[in-house]
């Protein structure tokens, strides 16, 4: 069964340090997203991509994030400066469509800001 | 966004016994519902979904009943399994160009 896949599975970095994010999404997919989760909390989203550019985002998705689809195949999430409360679970999903589409989500890639 | 913080509801059910999630969604514009399960350190994993034109799905075990009037999504398992133990999440979205909007987790304990 095909699925998304995320490196590292788990980071640790320093308050202030630039943190990139891999993810293959799914082949044929054309919609990729991120979202992150917080410890305990639910799933928030943060960005979705299509065609090669930013399709929506919300707040949290602040000027500290960027997203690149480098090589057709890789997608990546930026975090250019990071903070203690960017600690979280960052998920990669892929979708075929987008307006009522199933997400599939890859494992997660835990990012801890000391 | 409105957060569930450290504390999840929790639903605990005996192996073998049915158990009923409940879902109160926020957009009435919302047109498309899914849950999704997801385990200790995993990601979201899709269970089933529903379109605002149905009121009912059924799946393998599953059952999602949707009451728009209400705004109101359940969803139903059948035979609960220690298998079945997880957070589940319902999420929304409508069929513009809406991401998936999730909503608060319930975290599902099966008592062997």
């Amino acid at each position: 069964e095909p699925e998304v896949t995320q490196t590292p599975s788990h980071q640790v970095t320093q308050m202030g340090q630039e943190v990139i994010l891999r993810c293959v999404p799914i082949s044929n997919h054309l919609y990729f997203y991120w979202y992150r989760q917080i410890l305990g909390q639910k799933v928030e989203f943060l960005v979705s991509f299509y065609n090669n550019e930013i399709s929506e985002k919300s707040e949290i998705f602040d000027d500290q994030f960027s997203v690149e689809r480098p090589d057709g195949s890789n997608f990546t999430l930026k975090i250019r400066s990071t903070k203690l409360e960017d600690s979280a679970m960052y998920f990669c999903a892929s979708s075929e469509g987008t307006g009522g589409r199933v997400l599939t989500f890859g494992a997660g890639s835990r990012l801890t800001v000391l | 966004g409105e957060s569930v913080g450290l504390h999840l509801p929790t639903l605990s059910v005996q192996e073998g016994d049915n158990s009923i999630i409940n879902c109160a969604y926020s957009n009435s514009a919302s047109d498309y519902f899914i849950w999704y399960k997801q385990e200790s350190g995993k990601g979201p994993q899709f269970i089933i979904d529903i379109r605002s034109n149905m009121d009912k799905r059924q799946g393998q075990r599953v059952t999602v009943l949707l009451n728009k009037t209400v705004k109101h999504l359940s969803l139903q398992i059948a035979a609960t399994q220690p298998g079945d133990s997880a957070v589940y999440f319902c999420a929304e979205a409508n069929s513009g160009n809406t991401p998936l909007v999730f909503g608060k987790g319930t975290r599902l304990s099966v008592i062997a």
